[in-house]
């Protein structure tokens, strides 16, 4: 498709389990960025990939957050050792990095909603 | 630190004019985007000003004043689908391209 896809959709998991959460950019975007929305809280910002530059991880939560881009196009996010306050929806965004102040739209795609019991 | 504030729920009728404000205390700004998202589907953009004024684009407009660290979003001729969450958010050089965003604002829409 021509859009951001995310899976899986839904995952409902038990606390202490992990979980890998895949993002599918739009192709031939560079730049590609996890957020997560928790219930009456704004998108807060995770992690942060451009082309085969070090990743910006500034937004991680803890260390049981990591998360890949392989080939400069898939990302898998990880949460090991699944906490309850996790429970959120992720979702991911990827844009095409032209110029350094260009516009950069981001393109989000449906999110996955996590649901740790 | 950063912060975004907007209001968290508004209501308005058909047909009418309706504003979003959006004020940022945030270091070095480097551009301020609004995206709608509709309950339960992915942030959708609307738009994007970096410089001082008015952006207009069909029935939705964007005003920035970096002097005072205040966007709004204005709606006209409001429609039931209008109804959804708006989202400001501030991109900052720290940040690279990645978005600091506000809570949202609730808006809805009746008849």
């Amino acid at each position: 498709g021509a859009g951001v896809s995310q899976s899986p959709s839904n995952k409902v998991t038990e606390k202490g389990k992990d979980v890998e959460l895949r993002c599918d950019p739009i192709s031939g975007h560079t730049a590609l960025y996890w957020y997560r929305q928790s219930l009456g809280q704004g998108l807060e910002f995770l992690i942060y990939f451009q082309g085969n530059s070090a990743p910006d991880k500034s937004g991680l939560p803890s260390d049981r957050f990591s998360a890949e881009r392989t080939g400069g196009s898939v990302s898998t996010l990880t949460i090991q050792r699944t906490q309850q306050e996790d429970s959120a929806v992720y979702l991911c965004a990827s844009s095409w990095e032209g110029l350094a102040e260009s516009y950069n739209e981001q393109f989000f795609g449906p999110g996955t909603r996590l649901t740790v019991l | 630190g950063q912060n975004i504030d907007q209001p968290t729920e508004m209501t308005a009728t058909e047909g009418a004019i309706v504003q979003i404000n959006c004020t940022y205390q945030t270091s070095g700004f480097n551009g301020l985007f609004w995206y709608q998202q509709h309950a339960g589907e992915a942030p959708t953009f609307l738009s994007y000003n970096v410089l001082d004024g008015l952006e207009e684009k069909g029935r939705f407009s964007s005003f920035l004043s970096r002097s005072k660290g205040y966007s709004y979003l204005l709606l006209k001729e409001l429609q039931m689908k209008d109804s959804a969450s708006y989202l400001c958010a501030v991109r900052v050089r720290q940040a690279g391209t990645a978005l600091i965003f506000g809570k949202g604002t609730t808006l809805s829409v009746s008849s």
